[in-house]
């Protein structure tokens, strides 16, 4: 079965500092990755997908397959991208094109 | 077309008795899901549809559970005998089959059972 796991549950950092959000999976046929990212009263949007290879306001994510990861990064950091962030995987042998989420980084950026 | 609409926002129920929520789809799209979100957790699958056929349940989904999506379009979701464990937030989410897993989720149903 996938799995995906979010090991920080809370990241905080400073305005203008590099911020890297952690994504591990588990996973045993060619996963989807994706990033959703949750604002404060707003809904689920997602933020990006692996095979889009797209930057989405500053983040940038990179499926490394020997690592099973796909952590999100962003170089400089600004206090708008407080948010929830969630990363899910599925795949083309996944019923439906479901997701799996991990737990979810609240990630909060201080002035 | 203004997005994937839930309704209600909030529900306060007493043990017991039954809920229903109802999800309207972005129009075009054919699949329709439902996950719910617990506190400090991620949305965890209950069930999707293809058009109006249910095509997989999680295990999740207890016999006190039911989905229907009769014509293809809305979709609401039952829970009868609602449990305190029933607490959460539930999300709908849809998208077109054709498209590479482009979800669009609602603002969800917060329950709770008191």
């Amino acid at each position: 079965a996938q799995r995906v796991t979010q090991p920080e549950k809370l990241l905080s950092v400073f305005k203008g500092a590099p911020v890297e959000l952690k994504c591990n999976y588990s996973y045993s046929g060619s996963p989807e990755l994706f990033w959703y990212v949750q604002y404060s009263r707003q809904r689920l949007q997602l933020l990006l997908r692996h095979i889009s290879r797209e930057s989405i306001k500053g983040f940038t994510a990179d499926l490394n397959k020997g690592e099973t990861s796909f952590h999100l990064k962003k170089p400089f950091a600004q206090e708008e991208d407080s948010a929830m962030y969630y990363c899910a995987l599925s795949g083309p042998h996944i019923s439906g094109s479901r997701l799996t989420f991990g737990e979810g980084t609240q990630l909060t950026v201080n002035p | 077309d203004t997005g994937v609409s839930q309704n209600p926002r909030h529900k306060i129920t007493k043990r017991g008795q039954n809920v229903t929520f109802r999800c309207d789809p972005i129009s075009e799209h054919n699949r329709l899901y439902w996950y719910r979100q617990t506190l400090g957790q991620g949305p965890e699958f209950l069930t999707y549809f293809q058009n109006e056929a249910q095509l997989e349940k999680s295990r999740l989904l207890s016999d006190r559970f039911s989905a229907e999506r009769p014509k293809g379009s809305f979709s609401t979701l039952e829970i009868q005998r609602t449990e305190q464990g029933d607490s959460a937030m539930y999300l709908c989410a849809s998208s077109l089959v054709t498209t590479d897993y482009g979800y669009t989720f609602g603002s969800g149903t917060r329950l709770t059972v008191v």
